[in-house]
Order: C-alpha cells, then structure tokens, then sequence
C-alpha cells in the first residue's frame, strides 16, 4: 500500500515565526488530505489539495503530484497553530480508506 | 449545520468488557469511517461504511465490528477488551459516493478516549 512520510516529526517556534511541513507519499494520489489536530484530540480538516496551491489566511498548501509531495506552509504563526499536523492519501482503488503519516508536532511559544 | 457526533467523549473500561461507540455524521453524509489513534502505532484505519454496506475494513482482529444505520449514524463495537485496545477512536464523515472528487473530504469528530484497565 501507499506509504506516507512527513518531516519534520518535531517543531518548535517562536510566535510569528514561519515554517514549511513537507509530505513524501510513495505512489500517485488523487486525493491529499492536511488535518491539524489540537491538543484536544480534534482532527480538522485544513485541505482537500490533490495537486496545485490553496490558501486559507495564513495557511497555504501545495501539492506536486508528479513529484510525490506536498508542502503545508505556516506564516506568522501563533500559538494556537500548535498541536500536531497530519497529511494523508488514499490508500487506492477509490477507497475511502486514508493512509496518515505520523504527523508533525508543531509548538509555538509566546 | 452540525458536525460529526461521537458519544460518549470517554469511557473507562476493564479487560474482558465490551463497548459500543456512537457516530453521528454530518446531515446529508452517507459514508461514516472510524480510526484508531495510539502513540505507538498512530491513525490507523478500523473501516468505512457506506449506504448501510461496509465498504472497507482496516488489518484488525474480528473483535472490532461495525455497523451502519438507514440514518447513516454508526455504531462500533469491541468485544472482550485489551489492555492495547486503550486509544481514541475517531470517527469521520464525508459525501461519498464520488470517487477522486472532493466529495472524499473527511471531516472528524472529537473522537471516544477508551481506556481499558
């Protein structure tokens, strides 16, 4: 099945700082999905982006399909930005079924 | 509109024991999938159901079992509890039913914390 990396695994910041999260998949997707979980289990949904740019506010993503990743970019972070962020990928054949990675822990200091 | 519903929020339980857990998906979203999250072994998918019909099934024991409702609320279920079965199980809701669109977007809910002593 589809494998999914991401990197870093830990990040600290300063508060306004920027940072880039980097999602490696192993196969083609038609479906990448960014979740940012709070430190309250929540998972939310940050993008549907199988392929070119989005942007939400401060939170923009890039998928480059041929090439096998996805980027999720953070600007003037704040401190409510951390917890830890999930990119996942289906595992194939139209399933439903969502491969993550392991995360990246994100924390912003004051 | 009102998200995804899971009851109950946390539950203590013994090895041995059974539980069910409650999804209620978003008004209109036919397909539910549940995932298991632990610190070892992280997201890992339990299965998926669509239109009533499990559609998908994670690498799991057959003491995980689900089901869906005509209302598209689910329920799973562990029956004879481990002490490895303690994690936050997650439920997730999407339109389906329309393969590679964005009809596949997942949105979760706040998930059921079991412990298992």
């Amino acid at each position: 099945g589809i494998q999914v990396e991401q990197s870093p695994p830990d990040l600290i910041l300063q508060e306004g700082a920027n940072s880039t999260l980097r999602c490696n998949f192993s196969d083609s997707v038609n479906n990448l999905q960014w979740f940012h979980q709070n430190p309250w289990g929540q998972l939310i949904n940050l993008f549907y982006i199988p392929s070119g740019t989005k942007q939400n506010g401060r939170l923009s993503a890039t998928t480059v399909a041929t090439e096998r990743y996805s980027l999720l970019y953070i600007s003037s972070s704040q401190t409510t930005d951390s917890g830890v962020y999930f990119c996942a990928a289906p595992s194939g054949g139209g399933s439903e079924k969502l491969v993550f990675g392991k995360g990246t822990k994100l924390t912003v200091n004051p | 509109k009102a998200g995804v519903t899971q009851t109950p929020r946390y539950l203590i339980k013994t090895r041995g024991q059974q539980v069910t857990l409650s999804c209620s998906p978003i008004s209109g979203h036919r397909s539910v999938s549940w995932y298991q999250q632990t610190p070892g072994q992280g997201l890992q998918f339990l299965f998926e159901y669509f239109s009533e019909t499990q559609r998908n099934k994670g690498n799991f024991p057959g003491r995980f079992s689900g089901r869906q409702f005509s209302n598209s609320r689910s329920e799973m279920n562990v029956s004879t509890l481990e002490l490895g079965d303690s994690a936050l199980y997650l439920c997730a809701s999407s339109l389906s039913g329309l393969p590679f669109s964005g009809a596949n977007v997942l949105t979760f809910g706040a998930g059921s914390r079991l412990t298992v002593l």
